[in-house]
């Protein structure tokens, strides 16, 4: 099985509604963050959450909201989808060495959304 | 502030062919650095990493050496594959912030 999982992992949804993207990890990670990845573009980041109640605003987080529901899960939430949310999102989490503030990001899937 | 560049895509070589993707940084500290690649309709995953100076990382035939004194960590493979097609993202972490900072990512094409 894999280690992080994102559902759903296609999502076709219309302008206005509120959508959840769901991230599940088996690897016992503190960290974890949301990306989003437009064609041609590199990785943006929204969110991330250093452990269950510490969350941050990551460079493009208007528009979007988080819940870590526990070390496994973070979620990802669109309160009024808008058609240039449409993307490729990404969760991911991260080792950290500690005293070194180094890591190593393990990723998911992805989601691809649509909004029409 | 800390930041990755690398060389713009797309990149397409024949089979075989030498492949080089330059990767520079700006950085306060020591940060790890790092590849990751991305195939087609997946997630990215990590290539190859390097913790300090002069390190070479290196995995599935790509290599990469750390360089303080160039602050450059460019990925080399001696001959590409058609498999090899995938977006490579250059990358770094351990800096002030705690997070990782990837560059923009170059796109491989690789022909038979």
């Amino acid at each position: 099985d894999a280690d992080v999982t994102q559902t759903p992992r296609n999502r076709i949804t219309k302008t206005g509604k509120r959508i959840m993207l769901e991230c599940s990890q088996t690897k016992g990670h503190d960290r974890m963050y949301w990306y989003r990845q437009d064609p041609g573009l590199g990785l943006r980041l929204i969110y991330y959450s250093f452990d269950v109640k510490d969350i941050n605003k990551g460079e493009i987080s208007d528009g979007y909201s988080v819940s870590r529901q526990a070390q496994a899960k973070f979620s990802l939430s669109l309160e009024s989808a808008i058609p240039n949310q449409t993307a490729l999102y990404f969760c991911a989490t991260s080792d950290l060495v500690k005293g070194q503030g180094k890591e190593t990001q393990y990723f998911g899937p992805g989601t691809r959304l649509l909004v029409l | 502030g800390n930041s990755v560049t690398q060389m713009e895509g797309p990149v397409t070589l024949s089979e075989e062919a030498f492949l080089t993707i330059n990767c520079t940084y700006t950085a306060t500290g020591y940060p790890s650095l790092f590849w990751y690649v991305q195939y087609p309709g997946e997630g990215l995953q990590l290539l190859l990493k390097a913790t300090k100076a002069d390190d070479k990382g290196s995995n599935k035939g790509f290599e990469a050496t750390y360089r303080k004194e160039t602050t450059s960590f460019h990925l080399e493979k001696g001959s590409v594959q058609v498999s090899d097609s995938a977006v490579y993202f250059c990358a770094l972490s351990g800096t002030g912030g705690f997070k990782t900072i990837f560059g923009a990512g170059t796109r491989l094409f690789v022909k038979a």
